[in-house]
């Protein structure tokens, strides 16, 4: 195991409500990166925090945002669902921000939108 | 533009036979590293290895071995003697020099089935 925790592990949520999905980083680590991850694709990134500022983003919306507090530890929150924001998000954390970092997982969270 | 290609999107072998999947990635930079997960059917992506650009040296480790071909640029996994165990989905990736984070580009995955 990684260390990275994610909750809650599955959601169903309704179009046009709003989610907030928790992760919290490897012992150690400052940085947290978010992916979406929709059936039978590869993970896409969706943005990066570290040290408590956004660091980078992915084609994704503005009803895409997020947090990381000072413990580092993070949340994903999506405004306004779609039925295509269903999806495993994961949450990575790493040791900093440069590239060649290894992103550790999480178990990831399961969203459904009906 | 970055991208990862991973042709293969299911294999299905006995137990006991070596498996190769396939990775082949664009990119502009020079400097890149490279990247293999596991995702079992929990979900969670497990971490496999991690080789940058400069180095071109083959890698094992136990039943598992990378082949990176720079010429080719193609970052290939293999599995020697493959167990049940080895069922899961593989993606290949690969850093994002371009971006202001610490962006990681996946390929679609490769689905192994590995059949007692």
């Amino acid at each position: 195991e990684t260390g990275v925790t994610q909750s809650p592990t599955h959601l169903i949520k309704t179009r046009g409500q709003q989610v907030t999905l928790r992760c919290s980083s490897q012992s150690g680590h400052n940085t947290v990166s978010w992916y979406q991850q929709a059936l039978g694709q590869g993970p896409q990134f969706i943005f990066q925090y570290y040290r408590e500022e956004e660091n980078g983003r992915g084609n994704f919306p503005p009803r895409f945002s997020g947090l990381q507090f000072p413990n580092y530890s993070s949340e994903l929150n999506v405004n306004a669902l779609e039925l295509d924001d269903s999806a495993l998000y994961l949450c990575a954390s790493s040791e900093t921000d440069r590239n060649q970092e290894t992103q550790y997982f999480g178990p990831g969270t399961r969203l459904l939108v009906l | 533009a970055q991208k990862v290609t991973q042709a293969q999107t299911e294999i299905s072998v006995v137990e006991k036979e070596d498996v190769t999947l396939d990775c082949v990635y664009e990119t502009r930079d020079t400097t890149y590293y490279l990247f293999w997960y596991k995702q079992p059917p929990s979900g969670e992506l497990v971490f496999l290895i991690r080789r940058n650009s400069f180095d071109e040296q083959n890698e094992i480790s136990g039943r598992y071995s990378w082949n990176f071909q720079k010429s080719t640029s193609s970052f290939n996994f293999t599995i020697t003697a493959s167990q049940v165990v080895d069922s899961a989905v593989y993606f290949c990736a690969l850093s994002d020099p371009y971006s202001s984070a610490s962006k990681i580009i996946f390929g679609s995955g490769t689905r192994l089935s590995i059949r007692p």
